[in-house]
């Protein structure tokens, strides 16, 4: 089956600063990749995410890119400020119509310092 | 408000006890899913069933029990726990496949003694 491997576990950046999460997979035939965002206490939501058509893909402050050759994707985040703070998680989901499989990362802790 | 609510919010109970957890999604979604959520370890995918049929069952132990009684409703039943199946269990829920956003619930924080 898929395994996901996120780094780092743990992030603290300055607020305006940029923070980069990266994400490894090992199927090669996972072909969608989406991102998580957890505050404390609260539920996951999706911020952004992308399939495997495209090498890049940016809505506002963040941003993802992929490099399926290298089997890896990472998220961007620029001009970070102190609600950006939260529990990121990458996850990866193999090809099919049908398919209901979605294998997380572990997650970053991102910390945004005033 | 995502739509998707669980009950209790809250559970602890013994090893020999029997309880519930319930999901309830108004969305007019497919799919729903069962996700375990541990301290340092990834989200951990459970079952998942798709208009009401169960689609995956990942290796979970029996002492857990899906039961998906139509598309809105999901339930979680628990028996004979252990102390490692402490942990946050959250509900999602999905307009079809994996491949769509995932809208989870607020989870259910379970402390088995």
């Amino acid at each position: 089956g898929e395994n996901v491997e996120q780094h780092p576990s743990t992030l603290s950046v300055q607020e305006g600063d940029s923070a980069v999460i990266k994400c490894t997979y090992s199927d090669s035939a996972s072909n969608y990749f989406p991102w998580y965002k957890q505050e404390l206490g609260k539920r996951p939501q999706l911020i952004i995410d992308i399939r495997s058509n495209v090498g890049e893909k940016k809505d506002q402050r963040i941003a993802v890119t992929l490099n399926k050759t290298a089997k890896h994707f990472s998220l961007h985040i620029t001009e970070t400020q102190p609600e950006d703070s939260a529990v990121y998680f990458c996850a990866a989901s193999p090809p099919g119509a049908g398919s209901y499989q979605l294998t997380f990362g572990k997650g970053t802790k991102l910390s945004v310092i005033p | 408000e995502t739509g998707v609510t669980q009950t209790p919010r809250h559970l602890v109970m013994g090893m020999t006890n029997k309880k519930s957890l319930k999901c309830e999604q108004h969305l007019g979604h497919n799919a729903m899913y069962w996700y375990k959520q541990s301290a340092k370890k990834p989200l951990e995918l459970m079952f998942v069933y798709s208009l009401e049929e169960r689609v995956e069952n990942n290796s979970v132990p029996s002492r857990f029990s899906p039961e998906c009684p139509n598309s809105s409703h999901l339930f979680l039943h628990l028996h004979t726990l252990q102390p490692e199946d402490s942990a946050l269990y959250l509900c999602a829920s999905s307009p079809n496949g994996a491949r769509d956003e995932q809208f989870f619930g607020p989870g259910t924080r379970l402390t088995v003694l």
